[in-house]
């Protein structure tokens, strides 16, 4: 199964300061067709998944522009600028090029 | 608006079987592979298994084969997981979600208990 490694696992954050979430992939994620299929989850306490980013860097429908993607290959970033109180919860990537999908141990985002 | 709303947890021995229910409302459920992804307490998430749009092609993660089995009624609307030889390290919330995870379910509890 591809390992899905992100750092780091705690992140306190002062509100209105930047954040940045690595995830690193143990294999390329580039699919067959081209396109690379990682995305990023938010799960903000006692509730469910939600996507933030797919293929990279396209944000979802109803997503601040305050929350952005980036990388290639193995190795990916998440950043959210301008943190908000609603920003606290736990992060995930995920991988959708390789089955079974996988996704990161997950990085808790708090505030300071 | 896309609707996923999943049901059938609840409480089971170890060794027993469970069918976990999804239904779909808000979308054209017959035309996406779709999903159940799991999440024990306190952890992560893990993808359980994946069922194409028609139904015809399944798969499942290492330690789900064998043991449990996906499929949907399109004419329904309906996903379903029929796990059985539960073990406590089932023991989780399971979403059914949508290609991507564009669009999750608010889960449902499987304990797995004597």
């Amino acid at each position: 199964d591809v390992v899905m490694t992100q750092s780091p696992l705690s992140l306190p954050v002062t509100l209105g300061q930047s954040a940045s979430i690595s995830c690193r992939s143990s294999q390329s994620l580039v699919y067959s067709d081209g396109n690379t299929y990682l995305n990023w989850f938010q799960q903000r306490p006692g509730q469910s998944p939600r996507r933030l980013i797919y293929e990279v860097s396209n944000r979802d429908s109803g997503v601040p522009d305050r929350f952005s993607g980036s990388g290639s290959g193995t190795d990916f970033t998440l950043k959210i600028s301008r943190v908000e109180a609603e920003d606290v919860g736990v992060y995930y990537c995920m991988q959708g090029t390789h089955w079974p999908y996988t996704f990161g141990q997950g990085t808790k985002l708090e505030i300071k | 608006e896309v609707q996923l709303v999943e049901s059938g947890g609840g409480l089971v021995q170890p060794g027993g079987s469970l069918r976990l229910s999804c239904a779909d409302s808000g979308f054209i459920f017959s035309n996406y592979a779709m999903y159940w992804v799991r999440q024990a307490p306190g952890k992560g998430l893990e993808y359980v298994s994946a069922i194409s749009s028609s139904g015809d092609s399944t798969k499942y993660a290492n330690s789900e084969k064998g043991r449990f089995t996906i499929s949907r009624d399109n004419s329904k609307n309906t996903l379903y997981l029929q796990m059985g030889s539960l073990r406590p390290d089932d023991m989780a919330v399971y979403y059914c979600a949508r290609p991507g995870g564009s669009d999750w379910g608010q889960g449902t509890l499987v304990t797995v208990s004597s």
